[in-house]
């Protein structure tokens, strides 16, 4: 769905603490998702992606669980330190050709690691 | 850096003036893409480049906007006789084919006064 008003949700946590961010996305037929990492003044940086044929992904530190049942995803950050404070998006991308190439950008997350 | 590059950064223009800003993508990556992003909200898909066809154009696109990539590398996005309302970070991704993942450019924050 598309982002609404000026308030992020917020998460804090401590440092060395595992972080968890939830997205809800719009589309049971999107089959196509991505987490994003955007500092401020700065462009969006790919973290991981997963497609709908899977569950779950796991890269460095970080782990991307899909359950297409309740149409959510999450990205699990194992070991938080400061550098991770940042906004987190999650988006998707329709399966219908006709959809083209976009991504569909979900409501960001303010993540904070307290030191 | 081999990343996908934006230029100029920033761009502070008075209203009903055109601004013109330049996408480098990465390196034999076929697919150019271009978001708008305002504070707090997520980027926000304008239109997107196959080659140096332009397959999809979002209803955000008005006719004040152009969006070219004539040889199938860089891309320029051109705002004509912008508005206060245009004000935002312009973002440009690029992907492989297949389209997955794209990877983002720096942005171009334009200030319209």
């Amino acid at each position: 769905g598309e982002s609404v008003g000026l308030h992020l949700p917020t998460l804090s946590v401590q440092e060395g603490d595992n972080s968890i961010i939830n997205c809800a996305y719009s589309n049971s037929a999107s089959d196509y998702f991505i987490w994003y990492k955007q500092e401020s003044g700065k462009g969006p940086q790919f973290i991981i992606d997963i497609r709908s044929n899977m569950d779950k992904r796991q890269g460095q530190r970080v782990t991307v669980l899909l359950n297409k049942t309740v149409k959510h995803l999450s990205l699990q950050i194992a070991a938080t330190q400061p550098g991770d404070s940042a906004v987190y998006f999650c988006a998707e991308k329709g399966a219908d050709e006709n959809q083209g190439g976009k991504l569909i950008f979900g409501q960001g997350t303010e993540l904070s690691v307290k030191p | 850096d081999t990343g996908v590059s934006q230029d100029p950064r920033h761009k502070i223009t008075k209203r009903g003036q055109n601004v013109t800003f330049r996408c480098d993508p990465i390196s034999e990556h076929n697919r150019l893409y271009w978001y708008r992003q305002t504070l707090g909200q997520g980027p926000e898909f304008l239109t997107y480049f196959q080659n140096e066809a332009q397959l999809e154009k979002s209803r955000l696109l008005s006719d004040r906007f152009s969006a070219e990539r004539p040889k199938g590398s860089f891309s320029t996005l051109e705002i004509q006789r912008t508005e206060q309302g245009d004000s935002a970070m312009y973002l440009c991704a690029s992907s492989p084919r297949g389209g997955r993942p794209q990877y983002f450019g720096p942005g171009t924050r334009l200030l319209v006064l």
